[in-house]
């Protein structure tokens, strides 16, 4: 069965520095990688993903992440945040095929955003 | 385009009550999944419909959980009797085919007295 970390649950920045929040998983294939964004009582909002192809994928509000099979990891990373980006983010992996997109989630990580 | 809806959005009733929670999936997704969401045990899948057809049910926590979808643009997750350990916020979200992202709605947040 997949299943996914994220070792921080708490990480706090500064406006304008670069952000990398950390994501791990394990799965016996190459997974299907999502990273999504939950702000205080909303959904959750796709930020990317990864299927095939390119390891390092864009997604929207200039956020990134790179997929590394030898760590099994896919780290999101932002170069200059933004106060707007304080939210918690969660990693998913799934196994595509029959499983009809199930998803596993990790842990999530909260971002504070200093001034 | 109208993204996935769910109702309530707030739910406050009393333990031994049942609770009726509402989903309407984005058009044309073919996969609807409900979450439940808590401090504790985080992000959980309860179940997941492909084409109408429950697939897996195995994170459902006990038989007084249920969840329908009688067609493609309606499902529920039902709990009866609810109890105080069922509060929490439940999510549904839908996606075109394995191979695509899902979409959540903005959840219900049930609150069991």
């Amino acid at each position: 069965a997949q299943s996914v970390t994220q070792p921080d649950i708490h990480i706090t920045v500064s406006e304008g520095a670069s952000l990398e929040l950390r994501c791990n998983y394990s799965y016996g294939a190459t997974p299907y990688l999502f990273w999504y964004v939950q702000s205080p009582g909303q959904g959750l909002q796709l930020l990317l993903k990864y299927f095939s192809g390119d390891t390092l994928v864009q997604g929207i509000k200039g956020f990134e992440a790179e997929f590394k099979r030898s760590q099994s990891s896919f780290n999101l990373r932002k170069p200059s945040v933004h106060w707007s980006d304080a939210a918690e983010y969660f990693c998913a992996v799934g196994a595509g095929g029959t499983s009809y997109g199930k998803l596993t989630f990790g842990q999530g990580t909260i971002l504070t955003v200093h001034p | 385009d109208a993204g996935v809806i769910q109702s309530p959005r707030h739910e406050v009733t009393e333990m031994g009550q049942e609770v009726t929670l509402r989903c309407k999936p984005i058009s044309g997704h073919n996969s609807l999944f409900w979450y439940r969401q808590t401090m504790m045990r985080g992000l959980e899948l309860l179940i997941y419909f492909n084409n109408n057809v429950p697939i897996d049910d195995s994170g459902m926590p006990e038989d007084r959980f249920s969840a329908k979808m009688p067609n493609a643009s309606f499902s529920t997750l039902k709990i009866q009797p609810s109890e105080p350990r069922d509060s929490a916020v439940y999510f549904c979200a839908s996606s075109y085919d394995s191979n695509q992202p899902q979409h959540f709605g903005d959840g219900t947040r049930l609150s069991i007295l």
